[in-house]
């Protein structure tokens, strides 16, 4: 069965860093794109980045480019969101999900807290 | 920015009746619109792709139709498992991919 675990969510004061991580299983990573999504408490989905199978190309929503980074490694079936310079508005459940066209699997997600 | 408009806001229905959902684009989408299905604490999962194929293990009640800007997620005889919350989401051209609001299907 396809698996996507997320990870790594904490408390974290404005203008920190986290970095998030997602270890898939279940299928043939190295094959597909994956994608980060943010959910805030109570409210809708907001798509956050992707990342190509290869690592090699990489795309980012306008609200985080500069601060955040995805990355993988595909010898360890992990895909990683590495988030620095955090806001309030950051905060919320982080989805990865894998994508073969659409976002066909979803991890139940990890919450981060941007507070102080 | 593509923005997708979902309505109703909230759906109130009782288990059998029929449910239609809208998701309307900015701009033409061709068939480039998925519906997705969120239960409470769960995690999103995928109906529809390309705006009317269902996903592997999806009811056949669960329909999608349209193409271009608007588009309808219809479900025939709502079961109890079916109150949720359904997202549209396009991946129209290059990104960013974006989301409806959400529309709530409750009791």
């Amino acid at each position: 069965d396809v698996q996507l675990v997320e990870s790594g969510g904490v408390l974290v004061q404005p203008g920190g860093a986290l970095t998030l991580s997602c270890a898939a299983s279940g299928f043939l990573f190295s094959s597909y794109w994956m994608h980060w999504v943010r959910q805030a408490p109570g409210k809708g989905l907001v798509w956050v980045s992707r990342i190509h199978p290869y690592g090699n190309s990489t795309t980012y929503a306008d609200s985080v480019k500069g601060r955040f980074t995805i990355s993988r490694d595909n010898a360890k079936d992990t895909v990683y969101l590495q988030m620095n310079s955090l806001r309030a508005e950051d905060s919320g459940i982080y989805y990865c999900a894998r994508s073969s066209g659409d976002l066909d699997y979803w991890g139940q997600g990890t919450l981060v807290t941007v507070s102080s | 920015e593509i923005v997708l408009t979902q309505s109703p806001a909230t759906l109130s229905l009782s288990p059998g009746e029929r449910a239609t959902l809208s998701c309307r684009a900015s701009q033409s989408v061709g068939t480039y619109l998925t519906w997705y299905q969120q239960r409470p604490g769960q995690a999103p999962r995928l109906l529809i792709s390309d705006a009317s194929n269902r996903a592997t293990g999806i009811p056949v009640r669960f329909n999608g139709s349209g193409s271009g800007t608007d588009f309808t997620l219809t479900i025939s005889d709502v079961e109890p498992e079916d109150f949720a919350v359904y997202f549209c989401q396009q991946r129209s051209n290059r990104p960013p991919w974006t989301f409806g609001q959400g529309t709530k299907v409750e009791v």
